[in-house]
């Protein structure tokens, strides 16, 4: 079975500043991809950043980068220079293997940034 | 086109009556998927089409749940006998290879 743990449940940061949200994960797959999603209050899902596992090099995207320590299990997420629209539910997820296509799901973390 | 859409956006019903859920996929995506989202927790996998292979039911909570795929496009949820217990947001999600799309989802109120 594959799980994903997301211990923060809210977290805020001052806007312009950098903020990390972490996320554990377990699996016994060997190829298996790593994503982060944002849901603002809209509800609407949103990919943030993703991440292959076979991949050593850590996926970025504009303000937005993780840390993959794949021995660790552990993929976090740095937001730098927080925005207010930044405010939303991040939920760190994952996929591979025979469940390849189906996502597991962690807590989620409340972000909340402030002016 | 426009993403994902999912009807109706809210839906609040009586315990024991039977909902319906539909979820349109963008035109082209092969896989539909649906999600459970109850409050406060993370989502929770439900079904999953790909083509036209059999369905992958696993999630499904219990055999009130059920759902069906349209020629291979709009994907209805059917929940019978409503229970208190099955509210919550359900979010439909279609995807062509890795990259998966999500709708707004339907808030489901069971009173």
């Amino acid at each position: 079975a594959q799980t994903v743990t997301q211990s923060q449940p809210e977290m805020s940061v001052q806007e312009a500043e950098t903020v990390t949200l972490s996320c554990t994960y377990d699996t016994s797959e060997n190829n298996y991809y790593l994503f982060w999603y944002k849901q603002p209050p809209s509800r609407q899902m949103i990919l943030v950043i993703r991440q292959e596992a076979y991949k050593q090099q850590n996926a970025t995207e504009n303000r937005f980068s993780v840390n993959f320590q794949k021995a660790a299990k552990s993929f976090s997420l740095k937001i730098s220079d927080s925005q207010l629209g930044d405010t939303a539910m991040y939920f760190c997820a994952l996929t591979g293997g025979t469940s390849y296509g189906k996502l597991t799901f962690g807590q989620g973390t409340i972000l909340t940034v402030h002016p | 086109g426009a993403g994902v859409s999912q009807s109706p956006s809210n839906k609040v019903t009586e315990k024991g009556k039977d909902v319906e859920l539909r979820c349109d996929p963008i035109s082209g995506h092969t896989a539909l998927y649906w999600y459970r989202q109850s409050l406060g927790q993370g989502l929770e996998f439900l079904i999953y089409f790909q083509g036209n292979s059999a369905p992958d039911k696993s999630g499904l909570p219990s055999d009130r749940f059920s759902a069906e795929r349209t020629g291979g496009s709009v994907s209805t949820l059917t929940i019978q006998r409503t229970q208190q217990e099955d509210s919550a947001v359900y979010l439909c999600a279609s995807s062509y290879r890795d990259h998966k799309f999500f709708g707004p989802g339907t808030r489901l109120t069971v009173l």
